[in-house]
């Protein structure tokens, strides 16, 4: 199993542009989750999914977007990026017990 | 609403010391709570995860207790080694079945 994977790894963005950041695991996991991680912080909820085609809001979703067409993928959609979106994304998935994660994008918004 | 302190934030020791690192959280109507370790730059690395109704969990040098009442866990680390340096996120999981995260220790073993 690749667990969890993320791309890209690093990207740079200009004020008011749009990207997804894709994320996908193999491991057959109903819950899905998106967090970001600000420095010297602990991580927060944007977005999660308890499953295909169920999503919710986190703690701080704004600004950003999300779909959950199949068990596998949970890509994060930023419209019209902001420098205060600058941050690391960390998606992580779980059924049952422990969640894993997967490698994070750092993302800047100039 | 569930929150999640660290203490320290930060903890510098030399090598071979036994330390322990603290967790406590608000809302003790949780499922599970997990240790994670985080390496610079990198992502987070599950380490070791107590069930509400234990009270341990062991893993090789690592230690974890778990008394929910008083919403407290703790994480002990034998003999550190400078391999042991990194940041140490503990998280717990209520019934909404969403991780709520500390901000963590940044761990230091000095040679």
């Amino acid at each position: 199993n690749a667990g969890v994977t993320q791309t890209p790894k690093f990207r740079i963005l200009k004020i008011g542009q749009s990207m997804t950041l894709q994320c996908t695991q193999d491991m057959n996991h109903n819950y899905m989750y998106w967090y970001r991680q600000d420095p010297g912080m602990g991580l927060k909820l944007i977005y999660y999914s308890v499953g295909a085609g169920i999503t919710d809001k986190g703690e701080v979703p704004n600004g950003y977007n999300v779909s959950r067409s199949t068990t596998e993928d949970f890509p994060l959609r930023l419209e019209l990026a902001a420098p205060s979106q600058t941050s690391v994304y960390f998606c992580a998935s779980h059924r049952g017990t422990e969640q894993y994660f997967g490698p994070g994008t750092r993302l800047t918004v100039t | 609403k569930q929150e999640v302190t660290q203490i320290p934030a930060a903890l510098s020791v030399p090598e071979g010391e036994n330390l322990v690192l603290n967790c406590s959280f608000t809302d003790s109507a949780i499922y599970n709570l997990q240790w994670f370790r985080q390496d610079p730059g990198k992502g987070l690395t599950s380490l070791l995860l107590i069930q509400s109704s234990q009270r341990e969990q062991t893993s090789g040098r690592l230690n974890a207790s778990l008394d929910k009442s008083s919403g407290r866990s703790t994480l002990y680390i034998a003999a550190s080694q400078p391999g042991d340096s990194a940041t140490y996120l503990c998280a717990v999981r209520g019934g909404s079945e969403k991780l709520v995260f500390g901000k963590g220790t940044k761990l230091t073993v000095n040679p």
